[in-house]
């Protein structure tokens, strides 16, 4: 089964830096990643699909790249309000797998 | 407007069978997948399993073996069934329409 690897686990940032954040999955899964955002007490939101495009509504700060086993997703000039859990996906081929997450909060 | 509603007990015995249901609105059963994913206090996320449009079902492996997921498109109803329950499948139960939409999510406590 296909294993998603995030890093780094967690990281302290500044209001208006700009931040990235990884993801590594086991085998090749093409650009069929998803990011998710979620805030305590509350559901995950859709940031980005299909590794690079940005959902409705989500601000251009938020990008994803990459492409097979390496992706990542760049949060530039960090808001206050992006303080929250980034969750990385392999969507579209079963097992949509999750992976491990990563805690962003802010200095 | 797309809404996902899941309901069921918040509470259940270990060994039991959890049966969860998600009750969909603004979209049809037909054409988009639902998935079940979970989130035990405090800790990541998990993806259970889904059922796409044309009724075919996938699951997580290390679940597979107590899971089943079913639908009654004329009630724009999803359900989960998970036999013998631990504690550890204490979680938060969410259904989501693919990647885009996201119930408010159940919690299930197995506990005597």
């Amino acid at each position: 089964n296909i294993v998603m690897t995030q890093s780094p686990k967690s990281m302290s940032i500044s209001v208006g830096d700009r931040v990235t954040m990884n993801c590594k999955a086991s085998q090749n899964v093409g650009n069929n990643i998803a990011w998710y955002q979620q805030k305590p007490g509350q559901s995950p939101k859709l940031l980005i699909y299909y590794a690079s495009n940005r959902y409705t509504g989500v601000p251009d700060r938020f990008t994803g790249g990459g492409y097979g086993t390496d992706f990542t997703l760049t949060i530039n000039s960090v808001q206050a309000e992006d303080a929250a859990f980034y969750y990385c996906q392999r969507i579209y081929n079963s097992p949509w797998t999750f992976g491990g997450g990563t805690k962003l909060e802010l200095k | 407007q797309v809404q996902l509603k899941e309901s069921g007990p918040g509470l259940v015995q270990p060994s039991q069978t959890l049966s969860l249901t998600c009750t969909v609105s603004g979209f049809s059963l037909t054409s988009n997948s639902v998935h079940w994913v979970r989130q035990p206090p405090g800790k990541g996320l998990e993806w259970v399993g889904a059922i796409w449009s044309g009724g075919s079902t996938d699951y997580n492996s290390a679940l597979k073996s107590r899971l089943s997921i079913s639908r009654d498109t004329s009630k724009s109803q999803v359900f989960l069934k998970m036999n013998s329950l631990q504690t550890e499948d204490t979680a938060i139960y969410f259904c989501t329409r693919g990647t885009t939409t996201w119930g408010q999510g159940v919690m299930v406590t197995v506990s005597s």
